[in-house]
């Protein structure tokens, strides 16, 4: 969906460093979400956002931060408390609750 | 916690056969089930979705039927095509909660021609 933009692509992380993923979208979504994806599980959730300043943590939430200021932008922090950060991570976003989520192309997350 | 277990996680089916993919739920509040299909380092893309108060859903050669005293639901794909090879994941939301969703593990679908 050309909707959703993630950046950068590939994303490299030092050790005690913290790494923002960027995550917009022109669909005038209310709602965001973040999944980290690792090889052959499904999605888990990270964090969403179903209206502007305003977040829950998801499953696994812990080493992660977020911030919604905007509507259109829902970045990702991955901090140097999250020791295991290698996976894919996606933004998604919907209409509303209970509605189709869109997803973004992914950035793919390494240690150095 | 709640889960979604989701069966096989391999599936290789001859081109023009059909494929069934079959998912169970734990949440008896679970009222939205989306299937999404994958490819290869893509997003994931919805293909069909299901809410609770409907038994079967279809989009030309694509399906889903929902059993909810069984608490599971299966995707249909008939005459299948080389283009239909991915990962697919279904989901379920989680009763309380109209955003989040419970993804099962995935079955990547192998076309043979």
């Amino acid at each position: 969906d050309g909707g959703i933009t993630q950046s950068p692509k590939y994303l490299f992380r030092k050790e005690g460093q913290n790494v923002t993923l960027s995550c917009e979208q022109n669909l005038n979504h209310d709602a965001m979400y973040w999944y980290r994806q690792d090889p052959g599980q499904g999605l888990r959730l990270i964090y969403y956002s179903q209206i502007v300043n305003d977040f829950q943590k998801g499953d696994i939430a812990e080493g992660y931060s977020v911030s919604r200021e905007k509507k259109e932008s829902f970045p990702l922090t991955v901090t140097s408390a999250q020791k295991n950060p290698t996976a894919f991570y996606l933004c998604a976003s919907s209409k509303q609750g209970n509605q189709p989520q869109h997803f973004g192309d992914g950035t793919r997350l390494s240690i150095l | 916690g709640e889960n979604v277990e989701q069966h096989p996680s391999t599936l290789s089916v001859q081109e023009g056969d059909s494929a069934v993919i079959k998912c169970t739920y734990s949440d008896s509040a679970s009222n939205y089930f989306p299937w999404y299909k994958q490819e290869l380092g893509k997003r994931p893309q919805l293909i069909i979705d299901i809410r609770s108060n409907v038994g079967e859903k279809k989009d030309q050669r694509i399906a889903v039927t929902l059993n909810k005293t069984a608490k599971h639901f299966s995707l249909h794909i008939t005459e299948t095509q080389p283009e239909d090879s991915a990962v697919y994941f279904c989901a379920a939301s989680i009763g309380d909660s109209n955003y989040q969703l419970i993804w099962g593990a995935g079955t990547k679908l192998i076309i043979k021609p």
